[in-house]
């Protein structure tokens, strides 16, 4: 159980472009969703937390215009990059908690995105 | 400020050498510490929690132990299979409770 689900695991596009990540609960329903951002030997950051049927809260320093975030069902929350420029090239993963846990996070498994 | 710190960086084993990797951190207060195994260009893969001090858990060849200000994660006779990258992770009680705070994590490699 605890699958999450999440495409395309790899996106290269050209600067200007706005690329759409989509990440899914399989097996269970999450009413909350998280975004991280890894860049190569650095930790997991957080970027934004994105709730079910209302607005996605965002870390200090994170753009939400560019950065858009959408929750619209218990499964399903998407991440849109808009206006991608090369250094937006990183590695987005999202994840998700069981209802009822405080603490425990299972993740998709990634998302690399390039941009040219 | 809340701090994950881990050590080493990188370590190389030959299989079947035991070895320890170390989390170190700087919280005001400890909801829960987690340990995450992470493949190349894969999202991580949980492995335990643990939420107070002198707790253990065990899952095949690893266990991971707790204290006030550290973790560590313990590798008994390692194969190949267990090379990954190895995440911890805490979540402090002060702020929000959807918040954990990663170290840089330990990239193990292991031998045959």
């Amino acid at each position: 159980g605890a699958v999450v689900s999440q495409h395309p695991s790899r996106v290269i596009c050209k600067s200007g472009t706005s690329v759409k990540i989509e990440c899914r609960s399989l097996d269970f329903q999450a009413t909350t969703m998280f975004w991280y951002r890894q860049f190569p030997k650095q930790s997991l950051m957080l970027m934004a937390t994105s709730n079910e049927g209302s607005k996605a809260t965002y870390e200090q320093g994170v753009e939400k215009d560019k950065f858009l975030i959408n929750h619209a069902s218990l499964t399903l929350s998407t991440l849109t990059v808009t206006s991608a420029h090369p250094e937006d090239s990183s590695f987005y993963i999202c994840s998700a908690r069981l209802a009822g846990r405080t603490g425990e996070l299972f993740f998709g498994e990634g998302s690399r995105l390039t941009v040219l | 400020e809340d701090q994950v710190t881990q050590s080493p960086e990188a370590l190389r084993l030959q299989e079947g050498e035991s070895s320890s990797l170390n989390c170190s951190y700087t919280v005001s207060g400890l909801r829960g510490l987690f340990w995450y195994r992470q493949d190349p260009g894969k999202g991580p893969e949980f492995l335990f929690t643990l939420y107070s001090a002198g707790e253990e858990k065990e899952k095949e060849r690893l266990k991971a132990t707790l204290t006030k200000k550290e973790s560590f994660l313990h590798i008994t006779a390692p194969k190949p299979e267990d090379s990954a990258t190895y995440l911890c992770a805490v979540q402090p009680t002060g702020g929000a409770t959807n918040k954990l705070i990663f170290g840089t994590g330990t990239l193990l490699a292991v031998q045959p």
